[in-house]
């Protein structure tokens, strides 16, 4: 039973260019939520998604934008890459409210 | 709002001895709380949760956390340390209905032999 695989797990970029982040829950899962994780710092949510639509978020700015598709994978894109934006950015999954989320290994994005 | 904080950002401690990683949270509405915990370069994999329940819960590889409402805690304790304890652990705080997970800092566990 495959559990949440992110990709790709390493990207570099530079500032000012945009990238897409993709995720595939666990097997049975249908919800499924964005981290940034700065280092050295816990994970910070980002959005939350259920029935394609977006349902919660956090306080990240609008250069912070997802999709998910009919057989809940989600992409995580962020636009206009700011230095700041360098981090591990961690995709769960979880099916229901109050169910535990299970992370993936996250892919590690820096920019230069 | 929700809120965690986690004592201490770096805890030692012997090979055999006792664990204990303190939390603490602020939450307006009944929490669920949880451990995570995150080894180098790889994602969160879940230690234990409470939602209601039994205040004190048991989780994977030995850990429990008790839940004291009145103390607004919820430590995670380990009787006896093995070196492939050494880890970075995250309490976090959310509740029924709104699944997003507010995380501590974190606390890195080191076992010295």
């Amino acid at each position: 039973d495959a559990g949440v695989t992110q990709s790709p797990t390493h990207l570099i970029k530079t500032r000012g260019q945009q990238v897409t982040l993709r995720c595939s829950p666990k097997s049975g899962h249908d919800t499924v939520s964005w981290y940034q994780q700065a280092l050295g710092q816990g994970p910070q949510f980002i959005f939350q998604y259920y029935e394609e639509e977006e349902r919660q978020r956090g306080n990240f700015p609008d250069r912070f934008s997802g999709h998910q598709f009919p057989n809940y994978s989600s992409e995580l894109n962020v636009n206009a890459l700011l230095l700041g934006d360098s981090a591990l950015y961690l995709c769960a999954s979880s099916l229901g409210q109050g169910q535990p989320q299970h992370f993936g290994d996250g892919t590690r994005l820096s920019i230069l | 709002a929700q809120s965690v904080t986690q004592l201490g950002s770096h805890v030692s401690v012997s090979e055999g001895a006792l664990v204990l990683l303190r939390c603490n949270y602020s939450s307006s509405v009944p929490p669920y709380l949880f451990w995570y915990v995150q080894y180098p370069n790889q994602g969160l994999q879940l230690l234990l949760k409470y939602t209601s329940a039994a205040t004190l819960v048991k989780g994977i590889n030995g850990f429990e956390a008790e839940f004291k409402k009145s103390e607004t805690s919820f430590h995670l304790t380990k009787p006896s340390a093995h070196m492939s304890d050494a880890a970075e652990y995250f309490c976090a705080v959310s509740h029924q209905g709104a699944q997003k997970l507010v995380f501590g800092q974190g606390t890195r566990l080191t076992i010295n032999p």
